[in-house]
């Protein structure tokens, strides 16, 4: 079943902070966190496991909460380069496909 | 270096036509993946496969057939039974257990 994202657009200026968060009915082994630019293939940025810690770099991290299957996207101090959909992609088993939500839109305007 | 290639970048597709999409990769990776997405939306599985000569159908596999012949390779084949074939095609490849999906650059399918 394909994982909840919210909010499903975001608009920030330069500086300002967002959360995205991703949603999952299942259990999940793994969530998997994507961005992509307009007309380009998504990028990985990073991967959480199931009972792994927070996971970040720079300005940009996540977590898991397993209790509630949850996990969130943090960017922080935003630049206009982090703008475009990310994605999150859920994983409820090792070596398993992932489903991945709508995608959420972030615009980060000067 | 290291990477996923995906070829054409843009296609066109007559009524009745069957039309391949070429994907390889150089990562030594297991598994590849083929996925559709439509503007706006998310990507949704058509296929994967996790070894070579063998693959799973993803949650929209009909009107679609892939092989997997060589690890390096993995073309996907949208046949005359796909009817709204219009999308853009991303192919990718991770190591089986566990790993991020790497992405090729994606080919845009258009009907005539």
């Amino acid at each position: 079943q394909q994982p909840v994202q919210s909010p499903q657009a975001v608009i920030l200026r330069e500086g300002e902070d967002a959360v995205i968060n991703c949603s999952s009915s299942k259990a999940l082994y793994s969530v998997h966190w994507y961005r992509q630019k307009h007309g380009e293939a998504p990028v990985f940025l990073m991967i959480l496991l199931k009972g792994g810690e927070q996971k970040g770099h720079e300005k940009i991290s996540a977590s898991f909460n397993e209790k509630k299957q949850q996990s969130s996207l943090y960017l922080t101090a935003s630049q206009l380069s982090y703008s475009g959909t990310y994605f999150c992609g859920t994983e409820i088993a090792s070596g398993s496909r992932l489903t991945f939500g709508e995608g959420t839109q972030l615009t980060v305007n000067p | 270096d290291g990477g996923i290639t995906q070829s054409p970048k843009y296609l066109f597709r007559k009524e009745g036509q069957n039309v391949t999409l070429s994907c390889e990769q150089n990562l030594n990776h297991d598994a590849m993946y083929w996925y559709r997405q439509d503007p706006g939306q998310g990507l949704r599985l058509i296929y994967y496969s996790q070894i070579v000569n063998d693959f799973q159908k993803g949650d929209i596999a009909e009107g679609y057939s892939v092989s997997r012949e060589k690890k390096e390779s993995f073309p996907l084949t949208v046949t005359s039974a796909q009817k709204n074939p219009t999308a853009f095609y991303l192919c990718a490849s991770s190591n089986a257990h566990l790993g991020p999906q790497h992405f090729g650059d994606g080919t845009r399918l258009s009907i005539l």
